[in-house]
C-alpha cells in the first residue's frame, strides 16, 4: 500500500458523459500527478499540481481538467467522453515538485466508456 | 519533450537466471530514472531509481546502470523468482521547456520468469 488512494475504484458510463475522479495524496505529499495508462499509448502524464497550484501540463486532452483542493486532495474531470477514453488512471503523490522527487502511485480507476 | 524506448517488449528467461532491460531517452537534461514494476491490474511500484550523477546502484537483486554519453540505462535482475514476472516500466524526467515534471515512461516489458 502506497498510501495514495483513489476512489472510484471502477467507473462504467457513455460516451458524451463526464466523470470526476479522486485522488488523496500520501500524508505529508503537496505535489499530485494524474497519468494515463491505455494499450495503445502506454502509461502518460497528463497534469501536476503542487500545493493548489498547477505545476506542469502533459498530454492532457482539453476535455480533461483537474484541480487540487487546499486539503491536498486532486480530482481529475473527463468531459464529453469518448470510447478511447476507456483506460486506467493513476494518481501519484510526491513531497516536492521536484523532477527527481520519488513518486508513488495509487490503485488506480479503471474507466469504460461504452 | 523527452522521449523514452525502452527493449524489449517480452523477455522469457529461466528462473535463476538473469535479465537485462534497456531503455534510451532522448533529452539530455534528463537526470532522474526510475523503474517501476507493474503486475497485471495493479499499480506501478517504484523499485530502484538512479540519478544522472551515480553511474550504477544495486539493491539486493537488482541494480541499474546509467550511460549518460549514450543516453541509456539497464535494469539488471539476477536470480529471478517466479515473483519477478511482471511488466517493468523505465522512466525519465526532463525539466526542459515548460518545466515539467511528469515522468515520460517506456512502453514496457513484459518479464516471464519460466520455472
Amino acid at each position: 500500500d502506497s498510501g495514495v488512494t483513489q476512489t472510484p475504484k471502477h467507473l462504467i458510463t457513455a460516451t458524451g458523459q463526464r466523470v470526476t475522479l479522486r485522488c488523496s495524496p500520501r500524508s505529508g505529499d503537496l505535489s499530485v500527478y494524474w497519468y494515463q495508462q491505455s494499450l495503445d499509448q502506454g502509461l502518460q502524464f497528463l497534469i501536476q499540481y503542487y500545493n493548489g497550484e498547477e505545476r506542469a501540463k502533459g498530454n492532457i486532452l482539453e476535455r480533461f481538467s483537474a484541480q487540487q483542493f487546499p486539503d491536498l486532495h486532486s480530482e481529475l474531470n473527463l468531459s464529453s467522453l469518448e470510447l478511447g477514453d476507456s483506460a486506467l488512471y493513476f494518481c501519484a503523490s510526491s513531497v516536492e515538485p521536484l523532477r527527481d522527487s520519488e513518486q508513488f502511485f495509487g490503485p488506480g480507476t479503471r474507466l469504460t466508456v461504452l | 519533450g523527452e522521449n523514452v524506448e525502452q527493449h524489449p517488449s517480452t523477455l522469457s528467461v529461466q528462473e535463476g537466471d538473469s535479465a537485462v532491460i534497456k531503455c534510451t531517452y532522448s533529452d539530455s537534461a534528463s537526470n532522474y530514472f526510475p523503474w517501476y514494476k507493474q503486475e497485471l491490474g495493479k499499480r506501478p511500484q517504484l523499485i530502484i531509481d538512479i540519478r544522472s550523477n551515480v553511474g550504477e546502484k544495486k539493491d539486493q537483486r537488482i541494480a541499474v546502470t546509467l550511460n549518460k554519453t549514450a543516453k541509456h540505462f539497464s535494469l539488471h535482475i539476477t536470480e529471478t523468482q517466479p515473483e519477478d514476472s511482471a511488466v517493468y516500466f523505465c522512466a525519465a524526467t526532463s525539466n526542459s521547456g515548460g518545466g515539467a515534471d511528469g515522468l515520460t515512461f517506456g512502453k514496457g516489458t513484459h518479464l516471464i520468469i519460466q520455472p
